[in-house]
């Protein structure tokens, strides 16, 4: 059964700073991976949507990673604002059964 | 405006009670989504739905049932037999079964 985990499960940084989010998944037959942001209360925003045939994904200051073969993907936030914070989520995509990490909740400081 | 539209966004129910919650979507998508979000955890798949007419069980489907009659519409009934059914709830559609997931703003659901 795929297992996908996202470490840390909180990071709190302040403004301006680069940092990554970490998605690791058990098993490498997937279609695709997604990144969504998620606001308190509210339903998911897609990010960036990374093809099993592609290594990365571009976005503003967004850039999402996929290695399928150590089963990783990172999500690199660039002068990160205080209007990033929010819990990001992952997803490894399958034929209709997708599998989701718990998230990565960030804050960033003033 | 294209979009995902769910209803309500709060729900109250006392326990033992049948509850229908709506999904609409305006993408001309062929695949829709269930999933339901507990509070600090990611989401899991309750249902499933390719194309109009068929849907699949996803990962917790007990105490839930589905209907696809339209291509736009795919409601999700919470049933007396769904043993903890309070939770937040999400509707989501795709082009295809592998494609980009949009979602809905969600229903919250209490039951007492």
């Amino acid at each position: 059964k795929q297992e996908v985990t996202q470490i840390p499960a909180a990071l709190s940084v302040p403004e301006g700073e680069n940092l990554v989010l970490n998605c690791s998944f058990t098993d490498s037959a997937i279609y695709n991976l997604q990144w969504f942001r998620q606001d308190p209360g509210k339903g998911l925003t897609s990010l960036l949507l990374i093809q099993s045939s592609q290594r990365e994904q571009t976005s503003g200051r967004l850039n999402a990673s996929l290695d399928k073969s150590s089963g990783r993907s990172t999500l690199y936030i660039a002068a990160s604002q205080p209007g990033d914070s929010a819990t990001y989520l992952c997803a490894v995509i399958l034929a209709g059964k997708s599998t989701f990490g718990d998230g990565t909740t960030l804050t960033v400081k003033p | 405006d294209g979009g995902i539209t769910q209803s309500p966004k709060y729900l109250f129910r006392k326990e033992g009670q049948n509850v229908t919650l709506s999904c609409e979507q305006n993408l001309n998508h062929d695949a829709m989504y269930w999933y339901r979000q507990d509070p600090g955890q990611g989401l899991r798949l309750i249902y499933y739905s390719q194309i109009v007419n068929d849907f699949q069980k996803g990962d917790i489907a007990e105490g839930y049932s589905v209907s696809r009659e339209k291509k736009e519409s795919f409601p999700l009934t919470v049933t007396s037999a769904q043993k903890n059914p309070t939770a937040f709830y999400l509707c989501a559609s795709s082009i295809g079964l592998t494609g980009e997931q949009y979602f809905g703003p969600g229903t919250r659901l209490t039951v007492t």
